[in-house]
């Protein structure tokens, strides 16, 4: 199985302050095609989880452009340029490159 | 629109066999691509994924799940059934449906049904 690693788990932010998320996956997840089977979502408070990024670095439709996302091969960057109030919950990373598609432990972001 | 919504039992005893319907709309599980997963979620843990089922029947499970779960689809109901056998506990989740087409992620999921399994 493909190990998803994310830090921070917790991650305390300051309204207006940039954030930033890592995940790193234990095994590369370019496809031959040339895209990375790398995925972000959101989780706000007693909802489902939310698509942000997908592929490593498109924004879902919808998604605020203060969400950008990075990275190739193992290692992937989720950054907000500005947090907000309503950005609070549990972010994941997920792969689908090979079943079975596996999640991060999720980061936690709070305002302080 | 696409939408999803997971309907069954809730509340089980250890050894019962859960069922959970998963009804959608705005897709059809007859098109070339589309899929319809299984995730879980224990109450303040990681989502997990069970499995998965393809426009063409293909199924793909979590391997350490795999013997006790079977995901069918009924095309003409716009469903798609999860069966676990064996319940346990610890399988006490928050389980959701999800849209999703080869190659791409989960863009559409469910709200989400908890089972609690207890005696």
């Amino acid at each position: 199985d493909i190990v998803m690693t994310q830090s921070p788990l917790s991650l305390p932010v300051t309204p207006g302050e940039p954030a930033s998320i890592s995940c790193r996956s234990s095994q590369g997840l370019l496809h031959s095609n040339g895209y990375n089977y790398f995925d972000w979502y959101l989780q706000k408070p007693g909802q489902p989880p939310q698509l942000l990024i997908y592929w490593g670095s498109n924004r879902a439709s919808g998604v605020s452009d203060r969400f950008s996302g990075s990275g190739s091969g193992t290692d992937f960057t989720l950054k907000i340029s500005r947090v907000e109030a309503e950005d609070v919950g549990v972010y994941y990373c997920m792969q689908a490159l090979q079943t079975p598609i596996t999640f991060g432990q999720g980061t936690r972001l709070e305002i302080k | 629109q696409i939408t999803l919504k997971e309907s069954g039992l809730t509340l089980m005893k250890p050894t019962q066999t859960l069922t959970l319907t998963c009804t959608f709309s705005g897709f059809s599980l007859s098109t070339s691509g589309v899929g319809v997963g299984w995730i879980r979620q224990p109450p303040g843990k990681a989502l997990e994924w069970l499995g998965i089922i393809y426009w063409d029947d293909e199924r793909r499970y979590s391997p350490s799940l795999k013997s006790r779960l079977t995901i069918t689809k009924d095309t003409s109901k716009n469903q798609v059934v999860l069966t676990m056998t064996n319940m346990d506990p610890v399988d006490t989740a928050t389980y959701y449906c999800a849209h999703k087409v080869t190659g791409m992620p989960f863009d559409y999921w469910g709200q989400g049904t908890l089972v609690t399994v207890s005696s």
